[in-house]
């Protein structure tokens, strides 16, 4: 069985500072993959950043980065530069390898960015 | 906008009734996943089709039912409703053999059971 775990229901940071969001997760896969998805009031599921497990350099995109560690199992989100469009739920999730392809999410962290 | 349609975007029914939601996934996706998400709780895989087959189930109750037909569009079927069956009903799509791949959501279904 594969899980994912968010420790940190709520956050808030200042605008146009840095914040890092936790996430641990767990599977018995070699292979699989990691993804970050927002999920803004509107309530729409949208891609943050991916990152496939066999590979070392952490994803980035634009001012959103991770920080993944294999051997801890951990995938951590970093963004940079917040701003206010980045007030979201913020979900981990894990995806397996061909047999196993559904996602499993974690139960998420509300970020609140401040003015 | 993520190509999977879902309808209807909202639907307010009694207990005791009998819904259906309709998926049209990704144009050259041929996975459907439905995921359920209560009020302030992440999403809850319920099934996936693949190419009009079931091809893994989560947590779906036995009142739930789905299907995938041949043109690849996907019906959830609810059955029987509870006020805890209230939630957003999320389908989504994928590609097969590119797990790498995210899933594309749709903008949900929001079931109100009163």
């Amino acid at each position: 069985a594969q899980t994912v775990t968010q420790s940190q229901p709520e956050m808030s940071v200042q605008e146009a500072e840095t914040v890092t969001l936790s996430c641990t997760y767990d599977t018995s896969e070699n292979n699989y993959y990691l993804f970050w998805y927002k999920q803004p009031p509107s309530r729409q599921m949208i891609l943050v950043i991916r990152q496939e497990a066999y590979k070392q350099q952490n994803a980035t995109e634009n001012r959103f980065s991770v920080n993944f560690q294999k051997a801890a199992k951990s995938f951590s989100l970093k963004i940079s530069d917040s701003q206010l469009g980045d007030t979201a739920m913020y979900f981990c999730a894990l995806r397996g390898a061909f047999g196993n392809e559904k996602l499993t999410f974690g139960t998420g962290t509300r970020l609140t960015i401040i003015p | 906008d993520s190509g999977v349609t879902q309808t209807p975007k909202h639907l307010i029914t009694a207990t005791g009734q009998r819904v259906t939601l309709r998926c049209s996934p990704r144009s050259g996706d041929l996975s459907v996943y439905w995921y359920q998400q209560s009020l302030d709780q992440g999403l809850q895989f319920l099934i996936q089709y693949y190419n009009g087959e079931e091809r893994a189930k989560g947590n779906i109750l036995e009142r739930f039912s789905a299907q995938q037909f041949p043109d690849l569009h996907s019906e959830l079927n609810l059955s029987s409703l509870e006020l805890g069956d209230s939630a957003l009903y999320f389908c989504a799509s994928s590609v097969m053999g590119q797990e790498s791949s995210p899933l594309h959501f749709g903008n949900g279904t929001r079931l109100t059971v009163t």
